[in-house]
């Protein structure tokens, strides 16, 4: 069974980057036909789609954070990652990684717990 | 992008009746070649991660209770609970995976009667 798990910076002053490290187990990563992205949800608010990285490497990101936004991977270490630049307190958020299915790789089919990233003064 | 609109925002469904959500696209989500819509249901409860119940528009994930269905095609999908538990209050969200960016609704609460 596929299995996310992620940690990271919690707490974060405007300006500065975000990094959240999510470590897949129970499969291949390097072998995996799937995508894995990551996703965030505002306190009390709905869920925004912040990018995804594919088996080959090639990453596609939300227009909104593109600027920002880079997703970067580990398959020795099965672990892929998300760096966020230049915070404010709009990026205060629980940030998920997730997988996609066999089946359909461009869902959510596996979610990680969330880390609650605060950006405050 | 794909802007995804659910209704109704919440809903308030007695035990053992029938909860309909609805999720409307901006733009087709079928892709015709393979007959399939990218939409997928998920359903989030607090301080949870959300759970995909369904996709392909209308395929149940494993485990997912048969009391959870998803029907409709191009710009126009449903999500029906036949008969409502006490587990299912949460908020329900469905997405569009055909382009990114991969737009979510901004969901629909499911609240007992």
């Amino acid at each position: 069974q596929v299995q996310l798990q992620q940690w990271g910076s919690g707490l974060l002053k405007p300006s500065e980057t975000l990094s959240l490290t999510c470590a897949v187990s129970g499969e291949s990563f390097s072998d995996s036909d799937s995508y894995w992205s990551w996703i965030r949800q505002a306190p009390g608010k709905g869920l925004e789609w912040i990018g995804e990285i594919h088996r080959g490497g090639s990453t596609i990101y939300n227009p909104s954070l593109k600027s920002r936004v880079t997703i970067s991977r580990d398959t020795s270490n099965s672990q892929f990652f998300l760096r966020l630049s230049s915070v404010t307190a709009a990026d205060t958020a629980v940030y998920y990684c997730a997988r996609g299915l066999q089946t359909a790789w461009e869902l959510a089919g596996y979610w990680g717990r969330g880390t609650l990233v605060t950006v405050s003064s | 992008d794909i802007v995804m609109n659910q209704s109704p925002d919440s809903l308030a469904v007695s035990l053992g009746e029938r909860a309909t959500i609805n999720c409307k696209s901006s733009q087709s989500v079928l892709h015709s070649s393979i007959n399939k819509n990218y939409i997928a249901w998920y359903q989030q409860k607090p301080g949870q991660p959300p759970k995909l119940l369904i996709y392909w528009a209308s395929t149940r994930e494993s485990g997912v209770p048969d009391r959870f269905s998803g029907s409709g095609s191009v710009t126009d999908f449903t999500l029906t609970i036949s008969s409502l538990q006490a587990e299912d209050a949460a908020v329900y969200y469905c997405q569009q995976y055909y382009r990114p960016p991969r737009t979510f609704g901004q969901g629909t609460r499911v609240e007992i009667k």
